[in-house]
């Protein structure tokens, strides 16, 4: 089955730039569904970062536009989150996940385990 | 942006009993919306998509109804392994804008 492994530094500092980088597995990146970055700050909700699509085609959140790059690696099979100028209010869980998009129903149906990025000095 | 609401923040249900989570939009998603479940040091689970419908695997105890701006996710039967957060979830925009509800957590009364 496809399973998402997030994988990049647990620690980047203050006016950095966060780089994550997610691994599909089982399955290939270029199937008809959009892969997606959400993000949850230590004992607080969800934030939906952003997407991409095997063909290129990127959505983001107007309030983190500024700041968001997803690319796509299709020979590799992973996509990747570049966060630049980060502050200790990125410090957060990032999942990856899937995002089905089928008779206009889009829902995350697969999500990676998350790994914790802090932003400190 | 479409806001989502979630209330109560926190439900203490004895196991057996019947659990209702609100959720409201701040303007029609129609059906729209999305329930997960996280456990603590997880990644959320998806529960229902399209308001109603269960996603694979998921439990005939989980329901959800509602369309337009209210919503409710019941579990008929709360049984050890259902205590948790559980966040709704719109997806109405376009170009789509996410948006994930505060979250309620069920915990053991």
């Amino acid at each position: 089955q496809v399973q998402l492994q997030e994988s990049g530094p647990g620690l980047v500092k203050p006016s950095g730039t966060l780089s994550l980088t997610c691994a599909v597995s089982g399955g290939s990146i270029s199937s008809s569904n959009w892969w997606s970055w959400v993000r949850q700050p230590p004992g607080k909700g969800l934030e939906w970062i952003g997407e991409i699509y095997h063909s290129g085609s990127t959505n983001y959140n107007p309030s983190l536009k500024s700041r968001v790059t997803i690319s796509v690696d299709k020979s590799k099979n992973q996509f990747s989150l570049k966060l630049s100028s980060v502050t200790a209010a990125d410090t957060a869980v990032y999942y990856c996940a899937r995002r089905i998009a089928v008779a206009g129903d889009w829902y995350f149906d697969l999500w990676g385990r998350g790994t914790l990025v802090t932003v400190s000095s | 942006e479409i806001v989502m609401t979630q209330s109560p923040a926190t439900l203490s249900v004895s196991p057996g009993e019947r659990a209702t989570l609100s959720c409201r939009a701040s303007q029609s998603v129609s059906s729209n919306l999305a329930w997960y479940q996280q456990k603590p040091g997880q990644a959320p689970r998806l529960l229902i998509y399209g308001a109603s419908t269960r996603a694979t695997g998921i439990p005939a105890r989980f329901s959800g109804s509602g369309s337009g701006t209210e919503f409710t996710l019941t579990i008929s039967s709360l049984q050890s392994e259902d205590f948790a957060v559980y966040y709704c979830q719109q997806y109405n925009n376009w170009p789509p804008l996410f948006t994930f509800g505060p979250g309620t957590k069920v915990d053991i009364k």
